[in-house]
């Protein structure tokens, strides 16, 4: 069984440019989380969907971030315009669901760097 | 929110020995899981132990729920274990896992 996938492993784009994130569920799992580590700090949440619906979308920083989950498959991560504070790790997690969280699955991470 | 603390902070071992990491955490959690995140950033499923005691080769967990902590194991350290070991747990309230700050490790040959 696949598990969870992420694309791109590494994004380096300037300051202003767009980078989007995807990120592919293990196949089943209805909950998709998409969580950061930026630079030296902890790993944050940033928000929660169940099927194609964000349930908790109350770590995303700012308005420059957008996710989606498209038919409640894989989903994306836009950031637009990029900040030089948004370098660091990105990962994606997903588990069975949806009632109860379960074990979490994480992918193994897209670094992005903002120059 | 639930507070996680993880000790120590950083650990030098030298290859071969043993060490104990522990994760505190300041709510009744319905989850538990230990990370370890290698050098290349990739985070590895290490456990999944909201109670109770898991071994997998090397690595043993222990959570102890009634009283808020849990301890990771690692016996006969090798080079490859470097990196750093994250708990992150998840509350009766929350849909979330929260992490605690990792502990860094570096195990010298």
């Amino acid at each position: 069984e696949a598990g969870v996938t992420q694309f791109p492993s590494h994004s380096v784009i300037e300051k202003g440019q767009t980078v989007t994130l995807r990120c592919d569920p293990i196949s089943g799992h209805d909950n998709l989380y998409w969580y950061r580590r930026v630079m030296g700090k902890e790993i944050k949440f940033l928000l929660h969907f169940v099927k194609e619906s964000k349930q908790d979308e109350s770590g995303m920083p700012n308005n420059r971030f957008l996710a989606e989950r498209t038919g409640g498959t894989y989903s994306t991560l836009k950031v637009q315009p990029a900040e030089l504070e948004d370098s660091g790790v990105y990962f994606c997690a997903s588990s069975q669901g949806p009632f109860d969280t379960g074990e979490l699955f994480f992918g193994e991470g897209s670094r992005l760097t903002v120059l | 929110g639930i507070q996680v603390e993880q000790s120590p902070p950083d650990l030098i071992l030298q290859e071969g020995a043993n060490s104990t990491l522990r994760c505190n955490f300041s709510d009744s959690v319905n989850n538990l899981q230990w990370f370890h995140q290698n050098p290349w950033g990739q985070l590895i499923n290490l456990f999944y132990i909201p109670s109770g005691t898991k071994q997998n080769g090397r690595l043993s967990a222990t959570t102890v729920a009634t009283e808020r902590y849990s301890l990771l194991y690692i016996s006969s350290s090798q080079t490859t274990d470097s990196g750093v070991y994250f708990c992150a747990v998840e509350n009766n309230a929350g849909n979330m896992l929260t992490f605690g700050g990792g502990t860094r490790l570096m195990v010298k040959p």
